[in-house]
């Protein structure tokens, strides 16, 4: 069965220092996601990217964040400046199409660390 | 997006039904119920979507009343794997781009 893919699982790195997450969707999908949870939290939403760019973004999605489809397979967020605040579970996600059927398929997540 | 209220936690035994209600007073005519299963340290996974009357998958069962203003997630015959949370989302098509997750319903079953 095809499965969004993340890597790296874990990624620990110190404050002020750019990370970039990686994500390679479902092959023939369409819609891309990336969402985040803090630890005991709940997941947030913060970007969607179609057609090669961003579709909508959440408040939390600020100048330090962005998104690139550099290839036809993966799908990155990178983090500029990290800070404290941005250690949490990140998520990828992919959707086939746009239609009535809200199935969104998630990876397994990036723990990332900020220290 | 419409409010979802749902319990902050379920316990049951391993072979009992577990049935998780979702209440959304204010659904609108477009907007679907959709149901998200998170095990620990792992994303989110789409369980069943419904509209009205009932949706039945090989994991679930959906229970939509009339009304629409609430919804029950009916788990049959659970398992120590079914401990997780289960998330209740409403919306409509447009509104796909995003999932927003609430707090969900800690479900824990034990032997």
């Amino acid at each position: 069965e095809p499965e969004v893919t993340q890597t790296p699982s874990h990624q620990v790195t110190q404050m002020g220092q750019e990370v970039i997450l990686r994500c390679v969707p479902i092959s023939n999908h369409l819609y891309f996601y990336w969402y985040r949870q803090i630890l005991g939290q709940k997941v947030e939403f913060l970007v969607s990217f179609y057609n090669n760019e961003i579709s909508e973004k959440s408040e939390i999605f600020d100048d330090q964040f962005s998104v690139e489809r550099p290839d036809g397979s993966n799908f990155t967020l990178k983090i500029r400046s990290t800070k404290l605040e941005d250690s949490a579970m990140y998520f990828c996600a992919s959707r086939a199409e746009r239609g009535l059927n809200n199935e969104q398929f998630f990876g397994p997540g990036t723990r990332l660390t900020v220290l | 997006l419409a409010k979802t209220t749902q319990p902050i936690s379920m316990d049951s035994y391993e072979g009992q039904e577990v049935n998780i209600t979702c209440s959304h007073n204010n659904i609108a005519t477009n907007d679907y119920i959709t149901w998200y299963q998170q095990f620990p340290s792992q994303g989110p996974r789409f369980i069943i979507q419904g509209y009205k009357t009932k949706v039945t998958n090989e994991v679930a069962s959906l229970f939509i009343p009339a009304d629409r203003k609430s919804s029950t997630l009916s788990l049959p015959r659970v398992s120590l794997s079914d401990t997780a949370v289960y998330y209740c989302l409403v919306g409509t098509p447009d509104s796909w781009g995003k999932l927003q997750f609430g707090a969900g319903t800690q479900v824990v079953v034990t032997p």
